[in-house]
Formats: C-alpha cells, sequence, structure tokens
C-alpha cells in the first residue's frame, strides 16, 4: 500500500491559464474522489468515480473543470480558464469501494492563481 | 442542501486539559465518519460510526453516534501536543453515492 499519490504538489499559474492535475490512488481501490479545500473549510465534493465510470458531479464543478479515469486507475483533473477563485487546496482520496467507507486522501495539489 | 456543522471552529487548550467537539447533520445519517488533519497534511481517518448512540474508544479518544444518527462527538481526555490538528466530521450524502459532506472542522491547539 503505497498511499493516495497526487503531482504536481504547488501548481502556481496566471488567471485565464489551464491546469491539469493527476492523482493515483491505492491500487486495488476502484473508488476515487476529487475534493477541494480552501482555508478553514472542510473538504467540499467536486466528482467520484468508481472504475472508469464518472458517477456524480457536484454542482460546485463548472463547465471549466473536466476529470477523467479513461482506465480506471489513475485520474486527471483539469481547469480550463482558472480565476482567481480556484484557488485552493485540491485533494483526492480513494476507498475500496462500494459502500460507504473510510477514504484514504493525497497530500492534495495547491493551486495559486495570480 | 445537506449540511454538517461542527462547533466550535476553534479550541485552545493547556496540555493535560480535555477536549471535545460535536458534529450536526441537518438530515438523518446512515453513519458517520471523523478525520484529523495535522497541519499542512491531509484528513486520515480516524472511525466510523454506524449504530445508533454507539460509543467507540481509541486510547484517549471517545466518539459517539447519536440516537437519532443526526449528531455525532469526539471526546479527547487529557490532550497531549501530538492532538494538535483540525478534526472533521462527514456524513454521506443523502443518495448514498459514496460522496461525504465535511463539516467545517474544529481546529485544536494545545500548549504546552
Amino acid at each position: 500500500d503505497t498511499g493516495v499519490s497526487q503531482n504536481p504538489r504547488h501548481k502556481i499559474t496566471k488567471r485565464g491559464q489551464n491546469v491539469t492535475f493527476r492523482c493515483d490512488p491505492i491500487s486495488e481501490h476502484n473508488r476515487l474522489y476529487w475534493y477541494r479545500q480552501t482555508l478553514g473549510q472542510g473538504p467540499e465534493f467536486l466528482t467520484y468515480f468508481q472504475n472508469e465510470a464518472q458517477l456524480e458531479k457536484s454542482r460546485l464543478l463548472s463547465d471549466r473543470f473536466s476529470a477523467e479515469r479513461p482506465k480506471g486507475s489513475f485520474s486527471t483533473l483539469e481547469i480550463q480558464r482558472t480565476e482567481q477563485g480556484d484557488s485552493a487546496m485540491y485533494l483526492c482520496a480513494s476507498s475500496p469501494g462500494p459502500g460507504i467507507q473510510p477514504q484514504h486522501f493525497g497530500d492534495g495539489t495547491r493551486l495559486s492563481i495570480l | 442542501g445537506q449540511q454538517v456543522m461542527q462547533i466550535p471552529q476553534y479550541q485552545h487548550v493547556q496540555e493535560g486539559e480535555d477536549f471535545t467537539t460535536y458534529c450536526n447533520s441537518s438530515t438523518t445519517l446512515s453513519n458517520i465518519q471523523w478525520y484529523k488533519q495535522r497541519p499542512g497534511g491531509h484528513p486520515v481517518f480516524l472511525i466510523q460510526l454506524v449504530k445508533s448512540g454507539e460509543v467507540k474508544k481509541q486510547k484517549r479518544l471517545t466518539f459517539q453516534f447519536g440516537e437519532a444518527k443526526k449528531n455525532s462527538s469526539l471526546h479527547i481526555t487529557a490532550t497531549q501536543t501530538t492532538d494538535v490538528g483540525t478534526y472533521f466530521c462527514a456524513g454521506p450524502s443523502l443518495n448514498q453515492g459514496g460522496k461525504l459532506i465535511f463539516g467545517q472542522g474544529t481546529e485544536l491547539s494545545v500548549k504546552p
């Protein structure tokens, strides 16, 4: 069990640029979640996958956000035309599924928009 | 919409004092999970409670799930500096789709 891996750890970009983050879940976990966390708040759900199927997306996830998990293993989260309000920590988590199981979080990618 | 609320937002204690954080849900929950996030770290799963009125202990930590399954608490006895961090409760969404609704957390600081 090597844990959930996310990269990059930090991303600084100018407003209007596109960014992509990667998450590698624990290998035997078929559920993968993306959350966003801002200072002083709990993680906010963005989207989740069971294997390669994206099963739910939050209303927070505007059309500038897209997530994929093409082979049911790693996942990418892309933000197009970044805005100041996108600055946050983006956390990925995985769980064995199905049902409600403990989620294992990665260290996150901190996004800063200049 | 479905909400999970925690109080207090911050708690500063002297080492050796007790600490309690309270979690309330706007809806009945099938279960509740607790996570700890150290400063600069990521949330780490602590425990899951499923049954109405359930009480579970992990060394100095005691977790309770309310009879109505709408509230929960975490109590730490005789805090230590290693307890520093933010404690989150989280409940599953009503559609049972797997996503968690997190509270805003209680940040605990412990003065040696």
